[in-house]
């Protein structure tokens, strides 16, 4: 199994939509969590933090869920310039920072 | 501006050769990160480092080596024993402090084997 788990898509929506995306973990003492952008042939960039109460940015609000090891994304009224691989990411235990990233789910918004 | 520059962005290596990934960042950040990129895949870490003078191997570090001798600096080396070179590599940094602090990276470099 996977350390870190996205359906890849692509996911395929009209402007105005709203899409989520699913993440899973494997290691349960995953201590932060986060959810980056990255365009394509870019460098990621973070998108935002996944707090345990759940978090709210904009038209973005993402979920983290610690029984069943796993983290949601919401985007709602999808924009075009919201097209972009989405890439799940998990900080493991201990102070080293190390992070494990998904391969990314992307999105495609279209007119 | 603050930020992570990493050079060149475009790399091409020859049969047996070594190349060198320049990274730096003027963010006081105390830990840096090398990672691999393969398309559709996801960010694979090469080695990491928490403070200067010391680094640690990551996940797929074979083929690889780095050196931390400035706090701003911290260069990636392609050996000639790493079969398979071609790739998005990314420079990532840090504050050393908090749990929840997340990584920032630079704009890469795409290495190709000519």
């Amino acid at each position: 199994r996977k350390e870190v788990e996205q359906d890849p898509g692509p996911f395929n929506v009209p402007e105005g939509a709203t899409v989520a995306f699913n993440c899973t973990y494997s290691n349960s003492a995953s201590q932060s969590f986060f959810w980056y952008r990255q365009d394509c042939r870019k460098e990621p960039k973070l998108l935002m933090s996944v707090y345990s109460s759940g978090n709210e940015d904009g038209r973005f609000t993402a979920q983290l869920n610690r029984a069943s090891q796993y983290i949601s994304l919401l985007i709602r009224d999808s924009k075009l310039s919201d097209s972009a691989t989405y890439l799940c990411v998990v900080k493991i235990p201990g102070n080293t920072g190390k992070l494990i990233f998904g391969q990314g789910t992307t999105l495609q918004v279209k007119p | 501006d603050g930020g992570i520059t990493q050079s060149p962005k475009y790399l091409f290596r020859k049969e047996g050769q070594n190349v060198t990934l320049s990274c730096e960042q003027n963010l006081n950040h105390d830990a840096m990160y090398w990672y691999r990129q393969d398309p559709g895949q996801g960010l694979r870490l090469i080695y990491y480092s928490q403070i200067v003078n010391d680094f640690q191997k990551g996940d797929i570090a074979e083929g690889y080596s780095v050196s931390r001798e400035k706090k701003e600096s911290f260069p990636l080396t392609v050996t000639s024993a790493q079969k398979n070179p071609t790739a998005f590599y990314l420079c990532a940094s840090k504050t050393g402090t908090g749990v929840g602090e997340p990584q920032h990276f630079g704009d890469g470099t795409r290495l190709s084997i000519l």
